[in-house]
């Protein structure tokens, strides 16, 4: 049984500050890693992904894999009122038909 | 290029009933996803079609069933409609790479009384 693990928070952060988001997931296999953002009442939408490990930026996010520890993380920096949402980390399994497995999220709030 | 369209975007039904949901995925994009949205249980993945074939399946009774056509436009179907089934059904589309990203859909809520 594949699980994907978050704190579902909520995480509080003032804005401006840096927002940090963590998941872990068991599959040793997995390949490919997402985070997806989903306001209240709409479906998810891409935020970033990241395949090898390392750190990867785009704009304010920046994404951290470490394979070695089964760990995913999320950055945003400058955080936004706007940035307030649940973020969902999402893994894909070693199979090239497998599903996404996502973790039941992490609400986060930016205090203006 | 237009988006993931679901249709329709809000059902009420009642328990015993079937449904059926449809996605149009993204032009080009040859991978349809399905997946159930619940406040307890989070994201599951039901069910990929890939070229009208059902690639992966999750684990989800039999009620639950999918197709795909030609033109990639996939219906999924809920027999004999549980209180439980009440959820956000989710489809998302893709190339149909192992590292495609997916891309979702507004999404259709179903409501089970």
């Amino acid at each position: 049984q594949k699980e994907v693990e978050q704190n579902s928070g909520p995480l509080s952060v003032p804005e401006g500050a840096i927002a940090s988001l963590n998941c872990t997931y068991s599959d040793r296999g997995s390949q490919s890693f997402f985070w997806y953002r989903q306001y209240s009442g709409k479906s998810p939408e891409l935020i970033m992904s990241i395949y090898s490990n390392g750190d990867k930026e785009d704009g304010r996010f920046t994404a951290q894999l470490n394979k070695a520890s089964q760990y995913v993380s999320l950055l945003i920096r400058d955080s936004q009122p706007s940035d307030s949402a649940t973020y969902l980390c999402a893994v894909k399994g070693t199979g090239g038909a497998d599903g996404l497995t996502f973790g039941k999220g992490t609400h986060l709030i930016i205090q203006p | 290029k237009a988006g993931v369209t679901q249709t329709p975007r809000y059902l009420i039904k009642t328990r015993g009933q079937q449904v059926t949901l449809s996605c149009s995925p993204i032009s080009g994009h040859r991978s349809v996803s399905w997946y159930q949205q619940t406040p307890g249980q989070g994201l599951q993945f039901l069910f990929e079609y890939f070229s009208e074939t059902q690639r992966n399946k999750g684990n989800f009774p039999g009620r639950f069933s999918g197709r795909q056509f030609s033109n990639s436009r996939s219906e999924m179907n809920v027999s004999t409609l549980e209180l439980g089934d009440s959820a956000l059904y989710l489809c998302a589309s893709n190339l149909g790479g192992i590292r495609e990203t997916q891309y979702f859909g507004p999404g259709t809520r179903l409501l089970v009384l």
